[in-house]
């Protein structure tokens, strides 16, 4: 799988937007583009995922970059529940691949 | 309808005794994926199987750890003779197989070893 780059860190206020950025600029045409977040003490859970499109759910919005070696994942109103770390993860379709984990963003969300 | 159901959820043993860890997957999935996470460390991948098959397990660890999903039952991840360096917490993941199979993973299992 390409590999995909994002910030350790970010700090957002509680109730605001929060953009996390993935760079993977060896993205090939199969791939998918997924977010997982993984609260503390808890397993990873699906947020989101993305070909070409941005995509809306009910738990957050991911935008794609048009010639699409990057993306962001938009939460609208950061809530303290949202504190976790976030990955991006690419992905081929098929029943097989397994997701490969890099470091993701740690973010903290402030009161 | 039940999410991927993994018990116990703590587990201490001693060093030199087997760990038995279960999973239940999604109702209607018949993938199941295990992955471990070290202290400190990032998920790693080590065990894809299907019912009654194993898949890949490129990331299993030579020796004395196995995993089965037989017909009727859960997942089990079976490390024998555990170490200090075994404890960790093991997060196991379902898929339908089909489509962009994308994974629900359960709660885990936070193993510490003694």
């Amino acid at each position: 799988d390409a590999k995909t780059t994002q910030p350790n860190s970010m700090e957002s206020n509680e109730e605001e937007p929060v953009h996390l950025p993935c760079n993977h600029s060896t993205i090939s045409g199969t791939d998918y583009i997924h977010w997982y977040r993984q609260l503390p003490s808890q397993g990873p859970e699906y947020v989101i995922h993305g070909l070409t499109s941005n995509v809306n759910n009910r738990m957050a919005s991911l935008a794609i970059a048009e010639d699409r070696k990057s993306s962001t994942l938009i939460l609208h109103r950061a809530t303290l529940r949202d504190a976790a770390v976030y990955y991006c993860i690419l992905k081929m379709v098929g029943a097989g691949n397994m997701l490969t984990f890099g470091g993701g963003t740690r973010l903290m969300v402030k009161p | 309808n039940a999410g991927v159901m993994q018990n116990p959820r703590h587990l201490v043993r001693r060093r030199g005794q087997e760990a038995r860890l279960r999973c239940s997957p999604m109702k209607g999935h018949s993938h199941v994926y295990w992955y471990r996470q070290l202290p400190e460390e990032g998920l790693k991948f080590m065990v894809y199987l299907q019912k009654e098959n194993i898949i890949d397990e490129s990331g299993m660890p030579k020796e004395r750890f196995s995993a089965e999903f037989p017909k009727e039952g859960p997942s089990i991840l079976r490390i024998q003779q555990v170490v200090r360096g075994d404890s960790a917490a093991y997060f196991c993941a379902s898929s339908p197989g089909q489509g962009l199979n994308i994974q629900y993973f359960g709660a885990g299992t936070r193993l510490s070893v003694l």
